[in-house]
């Protein structure tokens, strides 16, 4: 399986946008960048996924680099309900159904 | 109904106990999955269902036993667990086709304890 690098955690402040970096410098063509997150005492949330193109939906933007070497999941307004374990993970659809998870990022949101 | 819905919430067990974990999803979904999550890590995927069948073992002990008896409902056997067991099991699933990619949804998860 593709590798994909986090932070450990990031802190931001309530309704300022948070940038989530990911690098995934080994990814294949037919990987698809997916963004879940895990609220406290909850089961893993899909957030978004892409392949090439960026991505909007109502929780959140996925920037993918040209080179898909790196992705950003941005929220735009953070609040205090968006901390959260952010994880960004690497999912090959040629092949099989697995979506394994890495460390992720803690969200921090301060009030 | 777009949700996943595991039972029971909480389960305490003995080494000795058998017992059984329940999963339960109205989407349509063809691919159901079964992660374990100890406290402070991510999830770590145990086993796949696709259509009904076993697609993935992770190498998980056979003191865990998936079953999947129809396409909305899947079932993890537990029997003579060890404490470090202990751990939050998690169900998912998925539209289970190749060659595109969906979201996965999960359930709120088992939190078993084995004393």
């Amino acid at each position: 399986d593709a590798k994909t690098t986090q932070p450990n955690s990031m802190e931001s402040n309530e309704e300022e946008p948070v940038h989530l970096p990911c690098n995934h410098s080994t990814i294949s063509g037919t990987d698809y960048i997916h963004w879940y997150r895990q609220l406290p005492s909850q089961g893993p949330e899909y957030v978004i996924h892409g392949l090439t193109s960026n991505v909007n939906n109502r929780m959140a933007s996925l920037a993918i680099a040209e080179d898909r070497k790196s992705s950003t999941l941005i929220l735009h307004r953070a609040t205090l309900r968006d901390a959260a374990v952010y994880y960004c993970i690497l999912r090959d659809d040629s092949n099989d159904y697995k979506l394994s998870f890495g460390a992720g990022t803690t969200v921090t949101v301060r009030a | 109904d777009t949700e996943v819905t595991q039972t029971p919430k909480h389960l305490v067990m003995g080494m000795t106990n058998k017992k059984s974990l329940k999963c339960e999803q109205h989407m349509g979904h063809r691919a159901m999955y079964w992660y374990k999550q100890k406290a402070k890590k991510p999830p770590e995927l145990m086993f796949v269902y696709s259509y009904e069948k076993l697609s993935i073992n992770e190498s998980v002990p056979s003191r865990f036993s998936p079953e999947c008896p129809n396409s909305s409902l899947l079932n993890l056997h537990l029997h003579a667990l060890q404490p470090e067991d202990s751990a939050l099991y998690l169900c998912a699933s998925s539209q289970g086709w190749r060659g595109n990619s969906y979201g996965y949804t999960f359930g709120s998860g088992t939190r078993l304890t084995v004393v």
